[in-house]
């Protein structure tokens, strides 16, 4: 119940595409949806974050699609570019609870 | 500069030698939290705390130990307990009203 599947593990996009990458949770009380990025050897950093009450959050190029029905979310790269190359994760919290549980990453590589 | 700071970079443990991990935080956050990243395992929390003097333990904690005497440090300690400790450590904190985690640059420790 405290688990966040996240998919595809790895992905390869071509300079210019939509990169996907997809995220499930089974606990209804999660209502925090962080996307983090991280950049080998460096920490993760917060790019892009949603809570339950709308289905879409957009900053630049990235979008964060969120179906509560389906309980899933998914984090959207448009014009993917060779610098977005990195590890992603996504990540749940319940409100006041002071834990994330992050899924288990996807490494994105876009293709110049 | 506002930010958390872990050190040291690289760390080197020999076998049964208890190792200490850095983390130093000035951005007045009240909780504090340690990861430990494996290669396609995403995150794991080894330990957090949401006030000095005060520390929970997370999924992993066996073979760790941590202390928090003072608001801006959490040290982890590495002991000979920990069988398996080659692994990429995260510290990481947060405002206690926030659900936003921020990450230092990470501490690679390896077995000698």
């Amino acid at each position: 119940q405290q688990q966040v599947k996240q998919s595809p593990q790895s992905l390869i996009v071509q300079k210019g595409g939509i990169s996907i990458i997809n995220c499930a949770y089974e606990n209804t009380a999660f209502d925090y949806f962080p996307w983090y990025q991280q950049f080998p050897g460096k920490g993760p950093a917060l790019l892009i974050a949603i809570r339950p009450d709308v289905s879409e959050k957009k900053e630049g190029r990235f979008t964060i699609s969120f179906n509560k029905s389906a309980k899933q979310f998914s984090l959207h790269i448009m014009d993917s570019q060779p610098g977005d190359s990195a590890t992603y994760f996504c990540a749940a919290s319940i409100q006041g609870a002071q834990k994330l549980v992050f899924g288990q990453g996807t490494r994105l590589t876009i293709n110049p | 500069d506002g930010g958390i700071t872990q050190s040291p970079k690289y760390l080197f443990r020999k076998e049964g030698q208890n190792v200490t991990l850095s983390c130093e935080q000035n951005l007045n956050h009240d909780a504090m939290y340690w990861y430990r990243q494996d290669p396609g395992q995403g995150l794991r929390l080894i330990y957090y705390s949401q006030i000095v003097n005060d520390f929970q333990k997370g999924d992993i904690a066996e073979g760790y130990s941590v202390s928090r005497e003072k608001k801006e440090s959490f040290p982890l300690t590495v002991t000979s307990a920990q069988k398996n400790p080659t692994a990429f450590y995260l510290c990481a904190s947060s405002n206690r009203l926030r659900e936003t985690q921020y990450f230092g640059p990470g501490t690679r420790l390896l077995v000698l």
